[in-house]
């Protein structure tokens, strides 16, 4: 069974970074692509970027909104992916939810930022 | 900038047929743009239904179904149940990213 689990997900003031991780079981990332989604309160889905399985290249791509403040990175060795969030602004504010190889979700880490 | 777009609503009767679409702003939806749907009730964590246009995920009832219906993609629910009650999330794949529709609110009733 495929499970992602989130963690990291914090209370922040704008300005301030934060790192989530999403670890995996049951399903080796080198051979998945990753992605990273958000749910603002109240609102739908927004895909923040991902980022491709080794064997396809390991590139990162992003939406135009986190471009420049956000960067994903993976630890093989961990079979985790991260969220580096910089510069966070009051409307980064929602849950964050790891989703890979399109068929597996994570249950979400809440990132709040306000002052 | 690529706008997709889903019925903000849609109601259906138990038992009953419903389909959901996805579309584009601009142009049209093809298997090139491998639509995935996912559903998610309040509270909880989106589930991927379809993949790839119409393939089912895993454990996904026969109930559920993808499809390219002129030029949009689309998600059929036959024989509603009430727990399909839920909301619905199409998302198209463009040259490496993915852009979410505005979702489906389903109300069966």
């Amino acid at each position: 069974e495929v499970q992602l689990v989130e963690s990291g997900g914090a209370l922040v003031k704008p300005g301030g970074s934060l790192r989530l991780s999403c670890a995996a079981s049951g399903l080796t990332l080198t051979d998945a692509w990753m992605n990273w989604v958000r749910q603002a309160p109240g609102k739908g889905l927004e895909w923040l970027g991902r980022i491709q399985s080794e064997t396809d290249g390991g590139t990162t791509d992003y939406a135009a909104s986190v471009k420049g403040r956000f960067t994903i990175s993976r630890d093989d060795s961990q079979n985790t992916v991260y969220l580096q969030m910089n510069s966070l602004k009051t409307e980064d504010t929602g849950i964050y939810f790891c989703w890979g190889g399109i068929d597996y979700w994570g249950q979400g880490t809440l990132v709040a930022v306000s002052s | 900038q690529t706008v997709v777009t889903q019925e903000p609503s849609f109601s259906v009767s138990p038992g009953g047929t419903v389909t959901l679409t996805c579309g584009l702003s601009s142009g049209s939806v093809s298997t090139g743009h491998y639509a995935s749907w996912h559903q998610q009730t309040p509270g909880q964590a989106p589930r991927t239904l379809i993949r790839g246009t119409r393939t089912r995920s895993n454990g996904v009832p026969d109930r559920f179904s993808g499809s390219i219906l002129g030029n949009q993609a689309a998600l059929t629910i036959t024989g509603a149940q009430a727990d399909d009650e839920s909301d619905y999330y199409c998302a198209l794949f463009f040259s490496g990213i993915w852009v979410f529709g505005g979702g489906t609110k389903l109300t069966v009733l």
